[in-house]
């Protein structure tokens, strides 16, 4: 049964980095066949897709959020992890991570597994 | 949103509901879309992907179509316990980015 789980080190100030992991179980991360992805919503609006990797460190971004973004992955202790930077008040949201399934000829990209997310807050 | 919902949906129990989603050729054109349902507090879940296959453990009553730029999810005999938001998402080829609709507030009445 394949589950994941974010956690972080709690409250963000403005200007310093949001930290998350998400440890996944159930499968391993280098077997390959799925990208790992981190998705964010802000309480009260819709998903917006953060990034993915692949077990190899390839990864995709969210052009809007591209120049902030770090998405490294562990496959040691069966993890990735998302780095944000320079974090405002707008980049306050529940943040999930999801096992997802990309296919880039065909243009399919879904997420079959999620976490059950964690609400980062980013405030002084 | 670049994928295009509307706002909000409402349907009798027992009733059928369809719920839209589109997006320019670029973007929907040549894509496969899924569908997820996200129940208030929760995480959401999976329930179509590739337009029309139906996640495992998803009922026979949510179905999923595509023609064109637009897709579509159905829900056939509503149940109160379907009340959620749903979300269609696609990848976007010419940016490699992920994308969701703007999100559909079901009401079943």
């Amino acid at each position: 049964q394949v589950q994941l789980q974010e956690s972080g080190p709690g409250p963000v100030k403005p200007s310093q980095t949001l930290s998350l992991t998400c440890s996944v179980s159930g499968v391993s991360i280098k077997s390959g066949g799925h990208y790992w992805s981190w998705i964010r919503q802000v309480p009260g609006k819709g998903l917006e897709w953060i990034g993915c990797i692949y077990y190899s460190g390839t990864t995709y971004h969210n052009p809007s959020l591209k120049s902030r973004v770090a998405i490294s992955v562990d496959t040691s202790k069966n993890q990735f992890s998302l780095k944000l930077s320079s974090v405002t008040a707008a980049d306050s949201a529940v943040y999930y991570c999801a096992r997802s399934l990309l296919r880039l000829l065909d243009r399919s990209f879904y997420f079959d597994h999620w976490g059950p997310g964690t609400l980062v807050t980013v405030s002084s | 949103s670049v994928l295009t919902q509307p706002p909000s949906v409402s349907a009798a129990p027992g009733q059928k509901v369809t719920i839209s989603c589109s997006g320019s050729s670029s973007i929907m054109g040549n894509n496969y879309v899924s569908w997820f349902q996200q129940l208030p507090g929760a995480a959401p879940k999976l329930l179509i992907y590739d337009n029309n296959q139906r996640s495992s453990g998803i009922p026979a009553r949510f179905s999923g179509s595509k023609s064109g730029t637009s897709a579509t999810l159905g829900i056939s005999g509503l149940q109160t316990g379907d009340e959620a938001d749903y979300y269609c998402g696609t990848w976007d080829g010419s940016l490699n980015t992920g994308v969701f609709g703007g999100g559909t507030k079901l009401t079943v009445l």
